[in-house]
């Protein structure tokens, strides 16, 4: 079946640290891909997209992403991370002709 | 533009009675979609339409829901009668009609059902 698999449901990081969120896409032909941020109480605010050409993508508040078709996968990166930074994060795919599907979303905290 | 706007916030009602959750999408979009966020679920997505038409409703759960969108500025999603197990928030997005633009989302309906 088409999904958007996101296989870490809660992670913590300490502030400064590294991040990476992971995401699977499973479908025929390589959907659209972005990445959507949500704070509590809010609506989605979209980080990144990508759609062709190069694999490594950047987005906004310093936060990029990695295609990688061989893998299935659209990862979600971060060198340093602000406290500002907790949140729910979703990837998304949308296959031609279709509307967004979401992954179940990463829920992120940070630790001072 | 003031981006997509969902109306009422928050919405509380009890059992049996029906709901209206009112979307405006942003001037220009022909896309428009309704999920539902539950914290078991996730976002489904409920209906999605293009030019005001329903192109696909799969994820409307029963016959209780049902959307409309009667011009490009404006779309209703009702539920009639409502559940407890309704109680989600409901988000409405627009977007331009090709899938290599992103969607825009209002803030959300906060809905009750008690």
């Amino acid at each position: 079946a088409q999904s958007v698999t996101q296989p870490d449901i809660h992670i913590t990081v300490s502030e400064g640290a590294s991040l990476e969120l992971r995401c699977n896409y499973s479908y025929g032909a390589t959907p659209y891909l972005f990445w959507y941020v949500q704070s509590p109480g809010q609506g989605l605010q979209l980080l990144l997209k990508y759609f062709s050409g190069d694999t490594l993508v950047q987005g906004i508040k310093g936060f990029e992403a990695e295609f990688k078709r061989s893998q299935s996968s659209f990862n979600l990166r971060k060198p340093s991370v602000h406290w500002s930074d907790a949140a729910e994060y979703f990837c998304a795919a949308r296959p031609a002709g279709t509307a967004l599907i979401f992954g179940k979303g990463t829920t992120l905290s940070v630790s001072s | 533009d003031a981006g997509v706007i969902q109306s009422p916030r928050h919405e509380v009602t009890e059992m049996g009675q029906e709901v209206t959750l009112r979307c405006k999408p942003i001037s220009g979009h022909n896309s428009l979609f309704w999920y539902r966020q539950t914290m078991m679920r996730g976002l489904e997505l409920l209906i999605y339409f293009n030019n005001n038409v329903p192109i696909d409703d799969s994820g409307m759960p029963e016959d209780r829901f049902s959307a409309k969108m009667p011009n490009a500025s404006f779309s209703t999603l009702k539920i009639q009668p409502s559940e407890p197990r309704d109680s989600a928030v409901y988000f409405c997005a627009s977007s331009l009609k090709a899938e290599n633009t992103e969607a825009f989302f209002g803030q959300g309906t906060r809905l009750t059902v008690v």
